[in-house]
């Protein structure tokens, strides 16, 4: 089915361990991008890619890596997990990087004990 | 980073036109600002976007006054089915990163 999905869409890991959380999109966007929103918060930029081998840090990148290397793919890497990291993990995708459409993801729950 | 503000909550009934504001000083010149609404363990949802003065589509409006520092979404008509969290986006102009607003939980009463 064409669309966008995480997985898992729930993680509980400990502290230290390295965690990966996958998106994968089938409409071949150009862009995608990985949000985190925290409980009663709004929704906060990490990473985003503007093509295969493109990424560019956002507003909350400390901690996490990301990689391209097929455009229908954009996973986070948490490399070693804190507990300040327990969020919901929101991928997107879209035709461009600035403040314009954008198609998300059901979300991964993470909890980082 | 500048903050993207707007109302944390707001309340209407059924029936009724829902204006929501967004206040965006440091929007980067050349963005254009997006409205999402996001329902309970959801991802956000596209609703509108503009760049400047007003936009319609079948379900909202966006006003942008000619300085582009703030803009409202205009839910004509709610529904209790309206009743969700409604954030805008836009781009910051020092940082050219993408920032969300802080987000407007709208509750429709029957």
């Amino acid at each position: 089915d064409a669309g966008i999905t995480q997985s898992p869409r729930y993680k509980i890991t400990e502290t230290g361990r390295q965690v990966t959380l996958m998106c994968h999109q089938t409409w071949s966007h150009s862009y995608m991008f990985w949000y985190r929103q925290d409980l009663g918060h709004g929704l906060r930029l990490i990473y985003y890619s503007a093509a295969a081998d493109i990424t560019d840090k956002g507003e909350v990148s400390d901690g996490y890596v990301v990689s391209r290397s097929k455009t229908e793919n954009f996973p986070l890497t948490l490399e070693s997990a804190t507990r300040s990291q327990t969020s919901v993990y929101f991928c997107a995708s879209g035709t461009s990087g600035r403040a314009f459409e954008q198609f998300f993801g059901p979300g991964t729950r993470l909890t980082v004990l | 980073l500048a903050k993207t503000t707007q109302p944390i909550s707001m309340d209407s009934y059924e029936g009724q036109e829902v204006n929501i504001t967004c206040s965006h000083n440091n929007i980067a010149t050349n963005d254009y600002i997006t409205w999402y609404q996001q329902f309970p363990s959801q991802g956000p949802r596209f609703i509108i976007q503009g760049y400047k003065t007003k936009v319609t589509n079948e379900v909202a409006s966006l006003f942008i006054p000619a300085d582009r520092k703030s803009s409202t979404l205009s839910l004509p008509r709610v529904s209790l089915s309206d009743t969700a969290v409604y954030y805008c986006l836009v781009g910051d102009k020092n940082t050219d990163k993408l920032i969300f607003g802080t987000g407007t939980r709208l509750q429709v009463f029957p």
